[in-house]
């Protein structure tokens, strides 16, 4: 079984500019994590979905930061404009449900110059 | 709002000898409980979790954990560690819909 695939694995921009990351869920799974894991802390939670809808995006900087999941399967995170406190690891998740196991992909790696 | 504690980040353990990473949580709910290792470069993976039921919960890799609700805690151990323990650790609270807050992690190495 193909595990949680995302792109691109490294990025390097310079602040002010934007970048956008993709996430393919494992099949199947219904909801979906991004996740924002800052050099020396756990991960935070920004964004989970429910197939194509919202569930909760409370953490989530909305002024700069915004995630959609098209048809209840892929989904991107995009960063605009970029500030440098934006650089981190991002991770996507996804679990059969609210009460499944969540499965991590290897994340996408931010720095912000 | 939920959230848990790991003191120490980095945890230094001979080869063979036990291996211990304290959590103690806060949560309003009954929490769901979890820890997770990652490996360089790599995402992170499920060790084990405890939901409801025994609070003695076993999981991958020989590690196990104890929900103490009286000491709001939910240590890690392993009775020997080897080589290949040497990776990060979080520990993580859930509400039971699968938003979980994460704690700063330990840094686990191992020293031969």
């Amino acid at each position: 079984e193909a595990g949680v695939a995302q792109s691109p694995r490294y990025k390097i921009i310079e602040k002010r500019q934007s970048v956008a990351f993709w996430c393919n869920p494992i099949s199947g799974h219904a909801t979906l994590y991004w996740y924002q894991q800052i050099l020396g802390q756990g991960p935070k939670l920004l964004i989970q979905f429910q197939n194509n809808g919202v569930v909760d995006d409370s953490q989530l900087p909305k002024d700069r930061f915004s995630a959609e999941r098209l048809k209840g399967v892929d989904s991107t995170l995009k960063i605009q404009p970029a500030k440098l406190e934006d650089s981190a690891v991002y991770l996507c998740a996804s679990s059969l449900g609210f009460k499944g196991e969540l499965f991590f992909g290897e994340g996408s790696r931010l720095t912000v110059l | 709002a939920q959230s848990v504690t790991q003191l120490g980040s980095h945890v230094s353990v001979s080869e063979g000898a036990l291996v211990l990473l304290r959590c103690n949580y806060s949560s309003s709910v009954p929490p769901y409980l979890f820890w997770y290792v990652q490996y360089p470069n790599q995402g992170l993976q499920l060790l084990l979790k405890y939901t409801t039921g025994a609070t003695l919960v076993k999981g991958i890799n020989g590690f196990e954990a104890e929900f103490k609700k009286s000491e709001t805690s939910f240590h890690l151990t392993k009775p020997s560690a080897h080589m290949s323990d040497a990776a990060e650790y979080f520990c993580a609270v859930s509400d039971g819909n699968n938003r979980l807050a994460f704690g700063k992690g330990n840094q686990v190495v191992v020293i031969p």
